[in-house]
């Protein structure tokens, strides 16, 4: 059972811009870098947001990050069919003595 | 470029031990930069961390894990390895290695390799 929520799904035409949430708390995004994650059908996972707002190499600028105190936000401008997907947030959770990493609930982009 | 590529039975009895190998080519499993971690997700749901592993064998597991689990590493084969004991259909998943940068990021991701727990 994840701790960081996020909407099971969201949707928009080619072209246009999607939101996804993340929600957490203070032991999680509160006080940890959080990252993004997309995974397309039937593939691995692929890092797309790093250290709250960073893109790896080969990562296009329509997808950008963000976080304020617990929650976190990954934006996809200029829709794509390609960006059909799942995608995932993830941080590190100190809640536990030993800690942990913890993804989060996961979203459904479809594109209309 | 880095690669990672799991390996192991796609199909364990229940009660037996899952062993599952990660191969890294293109770069060190001995680098001081990162650490080496598995990860999970059953048919149709979501990641679950199972634990992760420093060059030096430092380790981390997640706690509903941790009874069941240990993961090693063999510097000298560039090989990380992941065992789960007590299987049930539970744990049935795709098994993904990785390479963890920073705060546990997992940023490289091998394909996955589905194992079944089936009598």
């Amino acid at each position: 059972q994840s701790v960081l929520t996020q909407p099971p799904s969201v949707s928009a035409a080619p072209g246009q811009k999607v939101t996804i949430s993340c929600s957490g708390s203070s032991s999680n995004i509160g006080n940890n870098y959080v990252s993004w994650y997309q995974q397309l059908p039937g593939t691995a996972p692929k890092l797309l947001i790093y250290d709250n707002n960073k893109r790896p190499s080969g990562i296009p600028d329509r997808f950008s990050g963000s976080k304020s105190g617990t929650s976190a936000t990954l934006g996809i401008t200029g829709l794509q069919t390609g960006d059909e997907a799942d995608y995932y947030c993830g941080t590190w959770d100190s809640s536990l003595s030993a800690g942990l990493y913890v993804f989060g609930t996961g979203t459904k982009v479809t594109v209309l | 470029q880095l690669q990672l590529q799991e390996s192991g039975p796609g199909l364990v009895k229940p009660s037996e031990t899952l062993s599952l190998t990660c191969t890294v080519s293109g770069g060190s499993i001995s680098s001081s930069s990162y650490y080496w971690g598995w990860i999970r997700q059953p048919p149709g749901k979501g990641l679950e961390w199972i634990g992760s592993i420093y060059y030096s064998g430092s380790t981390y597991y997640n706690p509903s894990l941790k009874s069941r689990v240990t993961i090693s590493v063999d510097t000298s084969k560039n090989q990380f390895s992941l065992k789960l004991s007590s299987v049930t259909a539970a744990d049935t998943a795709v098994y993904y290695c990785a390479r963890l940068s920073g705060t546990m990021t997992p940023d490289y991701w091998g394909q996955g390799t589905l194992v079944t727990v089936s009598s």
